[in-house]
């Protein structure tokens, strides 16, 4: 069975501060795929990164990071000088091989106060 | 219109109504989905079709009927529902069941 745990339920940051948000995945296959989405108050869940089992790279998109770690099953995101549009719900999600159901984690609502 | 969209917004129904959920999707994508989403509780799939074959339906009450006309639509038809239905049901469409999904701005549906 899949599982994913994401401890942090809610996150307050001061805009500019850099925030981790955690993500530990469970799974038995070897090959796996994990993902972040962002869920503003709009509603609609946004992409943000999918990253594949064979590829333990860490990520950089602008000021938004990715540290993917096998040994640990965690797949954390880092926010550099967070600012205040970056409030929202942050998930976590696994997929497993060729299934397609994504196995979400409970988000982490994260708020950047001015 | 752009990416996946959801109609309506907002949905009000009594428990003996029939009401349906509208998604569609401007993207070229063969797969779509719905999922549910509650209050303090991860998202839930609810069903996935793919090039308009229903391929997973997650125990999900028969109340919820899901029909998928083409690769563009997709539909969620809703009868007697309960208050406990109430929630935020998305829509989200993926180029094959493996790719990533792009979500829809969802319907928050509250059951009276």
């Amino acid at each position: 069975a899949q599982k994913v745990t994401q401890a942090q339920t809610e996150i307050s940051v001061v805009e500019k501060e850099d925030v981790t948000l955690d993500c530990v995945y469970e799974t038995r296959d070897t090959t796996y795929y994990l993902f972040w989405y962002k869920q503003p108050p709009s509603g609609e869940l946004v992409f943000l990164i999918r990253r594949n089992s064979f590829d333990e790279q860490n990520e950089i998109s602008g000021r938004y990071s990715w540290n993917f770690q096998k040994s640990t099953s965690s797949f954390n995101f880092t926010i550099t000088a967070s600012q205040v549009v970056d409030s929202a719900v942050y998930f976590c999600a696994l997929r497993v091989g060729a299934n397609s159901k994504l196995t979400f984690g409970k988000g982490i609502t994260l708020s950047v106060r001015p | 219109e752009t990416g996946v969209t959801q109609t309506p917004r907002h949905l009000v129904m009594g428990m003996t109504n029939k009401k349906s959920l509208k998604c569609e999707q401007h993207l070229g994508h063969n797969a779509m989905y719905w999922y549910k989403q509650s209050a303090k509780k991860p998202l839930e799939l609810m069903f996935v079709y793919s090039l308009e074959e229903r391929v997973e339906n997650n125990s999900v009450p028969s109340r919820f009927s899901p029909e998928c006309p083409n690769s563009s639509h997709l539909f969620l038809h809703l009868h007697t529902l309960q208050p406990e239905d109430s929630a935020l049901y998305l829509c989200a469409s993926s180029f094959g069941l493996v790719d990533e999904q792009f979500f829809g701005p969802g319907t928050r549906l509250t059951v009276l």
